[in-house]
């Protein structure tokens, strides 16, 4: 079993749709979320980011994490093309060198 | 303000050839450097680690090495590369005591053939 699972996708919406994208994880040590995004040939850029459980917003962008559930979301509200792209969620444990990385999503918003 | 600088964005290779990939971080001292490779469709896949000068931990055995000889400079390298080398190399660092937030370079595509 992976220790992130995501679904890789594509997800293909039309402009102004909301967008849901999850991801599972086993390791219940994890306490930093992340989320980025991802444009072809680019590197990652951070998204968002939430330690612990709750919700985090930042304009169209809502990032939830249940721990107890072991399950991590990110909305996005209004979906432009502009948001097409490739995203990634992410995780990591206290003090922990490494980052875990899902497969990622790829998002198609069409206008 | 935190700059990573990676190089080259691309890059072809024949098999056996040997391979320099370089990274640098502006604006900050003594961060954690990462290689990431991302093989295409799918997810990022750490491959060495570093915490401080001359300090390499690699999370997988390959042909692969790298090496911090300065505090912001991170260098990827082999000395024959396979085809299955081919994929997308990502350089990123990190704040200590910033969380876990990865800020990522632009990232270099290799090609062997």
């Amino acid at each position: 079993q992976k220790e992130v699972e995501q679904d890789p996708g594509p997800l293909s919406v039309p402009e102004g749709a909301i967008v849901s994208l999850n991801c599972t994880y086993s390791n219940s040590a994890f306490q930093y979320f992340m989320w980025y995004r991802q444009y072809s040939r680019k590197g990652p850029e951070l998204l968002m980011y939430t330690y612990s459980s709750g919700n985090k917003e930042d304009g169209r962008f809502t990032a939830q994490v249940d721990k107890s559930s072991k399950y991590i979301s990110l909305f996005i509200r209004d979906s432009q093309p502009s948001d097409s792209a490739t995203y990634l969620c992410a995780m990591s444990d206290t003090g922990g060198f490494k980052t875990i990385f899902g497969a990622g999503t790829r998002l198609f918003v069409k206008a | 303000s935190q700059t990573i600088h990676q190089w080259p964005a691309t890059l072809v290779q024949p098999v056996g050839s040997p391979l320099s990939l370089e990274c640098t971080v502006e604006g900050t001292s003594n961060p954690n450097l990462y290689w990431y490779r991302q093989a295409a469709g799918r997810g990022l896949q750490l491959l060495f680690y570093s915490v401080g000068i001359g300090q390499i931990s690699s999370e997988v055995p390959q042909n692969l090495s790298a090496s911090r000889p300065q505090d912001r400079q991170f260098i990827l390298s082999s000395k024959k590369l396979l085809l299955s080398d081919s994929g997308f190399y990502l350089c990123a660092w990190r704040f200590h005591g910033d969380g876990e937030k990865l800020f990522f370079g632009s990232g270099t595509q290799l090609s062997v053939l």
